[in-house]
């Protein structure tokens, strides 16, 4: 099962431009996390946000999260090439189980 | 801490034959484990949840028989593709529950699947 959507599906910037994701999700959470991906690797994991949270930063991560509309947004400010990969919210609705967004694939060129 | 180790990270086989995946917890106890598959530029679709020593809760229109997933341990859950098709092929990715972990889950580095 997939929780929703995330918008763009694929967003291609400069470097040292801010890159903004979003992810909705359809279901009560306990948290909400993002999570990067580069090309046919493992994930790693960025920054989580409670369902009481409304934002929380990390570095050159911001995330935002609002409850009543079920989505949430990630900022990447002054991207890297190095940002280039896929990036996925997940969604812990308190069921055990992690619940992936469809993903934003960033291309970040020099 | 918290880690997870997933063999084979590439394997390739011929069309009917069985494939096993291992997902080992390396420094701590897995009570609970996941397996996800990747399409190609997809997202992570959750096929089931193993919980040791118990059978695995599949996900809906995940075939169980087709997916055979084997918790028998603290330290190790296995994923089995029987008969495989080229269809099958795919990344396939397990997470394992950490309770101590402030996020919860760590993820194993995920196993390239091509069936030909």
């Amino acid at each position: 099962s997939q929780q929703g959507e995330e918008d763009p599906q694929a967003l291609s910037i400069q470097e040292g431009e801010n890159a903004t994701m979003n992810c909705s999700y359809k279901t009560s959470i306990n948290n909400l996390q993002w999570y990067r991906q580069n090309s046919g690797r493992g994930l790693v994991h960025l920054i989580l946000i409670r369902s009481n949270e409304r934002e929380k930063h990390s570095g050159r991560l911001r995330v935002t999260l609002d409850t009543s509309k079920k989505s949430s947004s990630l900022l990447i400010t002054a991207s890297r090439a190095a940002d280039t990969a896929s990036y996925f919210c997940a969604t812990d609705g308190g069921y055990n189980k992690l619940i992936f967004g469809a993903g934003t694939r960033l291309a970040v060129h020099p | 801490g918290a880690v997870v180790s997933q063999h084979p990270s590439w394997v390739i086989c011929k069309s009917g034959t069985s494939v096993k995946i291992e997902c080992r917890s390396l420094d701590f106890q897995a009570t609970t484990m996941f397996w996800y598959r990747q399409f190609p530029k997809q997202s992570l679709m959750l096929m089931a949840t193993s919980n040791e020593g118990s059978k695995a809760t599949y996900e809906q229109g995940v075939e169980k028989d087709k997916f055979l997933i084997n918790h028998a341990s603290l330290t190790l859950s296995t994923l089995t593709v029987t008969s495989a098709h080229p269809e099958d092929s795919s990344f396939y990715i397990c997470s394992a529950r950490v309770l101590e972990r402030d996020y919860g889950y760590t993820f194993g580095s995920g196993t390239r699947l091509t069936v030909v």
